[in-house]
């Protein structure tokens, strides 16, 4: 199973940033969100594609539908500069996959 | 809530090398845990999971027959004893947790991450 991101994403301060994650019916699945900053392990940001973890800010949201799940950062701001991941389980082979990666860049 | 991964190194290729990771501050042996990696300037790439009683083990397939997972739930910790190591292996391996107890593994979140061990193969 494989899953794929855009490279990079730009977006101006205080406007909304998507980020995409395109699989093969991957609304049939659960995906997940992390977000890594540079030097940095990374951190859950989205659980079943729209749960958010407690002390995640409500700027973050997930969707999930077809075959593009969707991490949205509305009224982004500097520090959510970093790498977003996202990963589902592939029950046939019985792997984690992580996508590509997304790096967002907050102009 | 705390993992410490150790072990990292310079290894040769075809060398060995044990990885650990210390668990602190919730009850270990009730988490499936996963070795994720990550080449440098590259992304993620899951590696391992183990569940609570070592029976249900899965590796990717870039590991499968030289990666071997397991856990001691006495010590509070997850191993990664990596064998026939090759230069693609260089990479630094987090640990990782998984969202909720559960004695079999699920499809949930790792929420909890170590800061990662590095290792390097190379001649």
């Amino acid at each position: 199973y494989m899953l794929t991101q855009p490279p990079s994403v730009s977006v101006a301060p205080g406007k909304t940033a998507t980020i995409t994650c395109g699989g093969n019916n991957i609304g049939r699945k659960s995906v997940y969100w992390y977000q890594q900053r540079p030097g940095l392990a990374p951190i859950l940001v989205i659980y079943y594609d729209s749960d958010r973890p407690s002390g995640i800010p409500e700027r973050f949201s997930g969707s999930n539908s077809g075959n593009t799940a969707t991490l949205t950062i509305s009224r982004v701001d500097a520090e959510d500069e970093a790498d977003y991941y996202c990963q589902v389980w592939d029950n046939i082979d019985d792997h984690w996959v992580f996508g590509g990666g997304t790096k967002l860049t907050v102009l | 809530e705390q993992l410490v991964e150790s072990g990292g190194g310079l290894v040769k290729p075809g060398g060995s090398l044990r990885l650990s990771c210390a668990a602190s501050g919730f009850p270990f042996s009730s988490y499936t845990m996963h070795w994720v990696r990550q080449a440098p300037g590259k992304g993620l790439q899951w590696v391992s999971s183990i569940n609570t009683g070592s029976t249900y083990i899965y590796y990717a397939d870039s590991v499968k027959g030289r990666f071997t997972i397991s856990r001691d739930n006495t010590k509070n910790s997850l191993h990664l004893q990596m064998n026939s190591l090759r230069v693609e292996d260089t990479a630094l391996y987090y640990c990782a947790r998984d969202r909720r107890a559960s004695e079999l593994p699920l499809d949930d979140a790792f929420d909890v991450w170590g800061q990662g061990t590095t290792v390097t193969v190379s001649s």
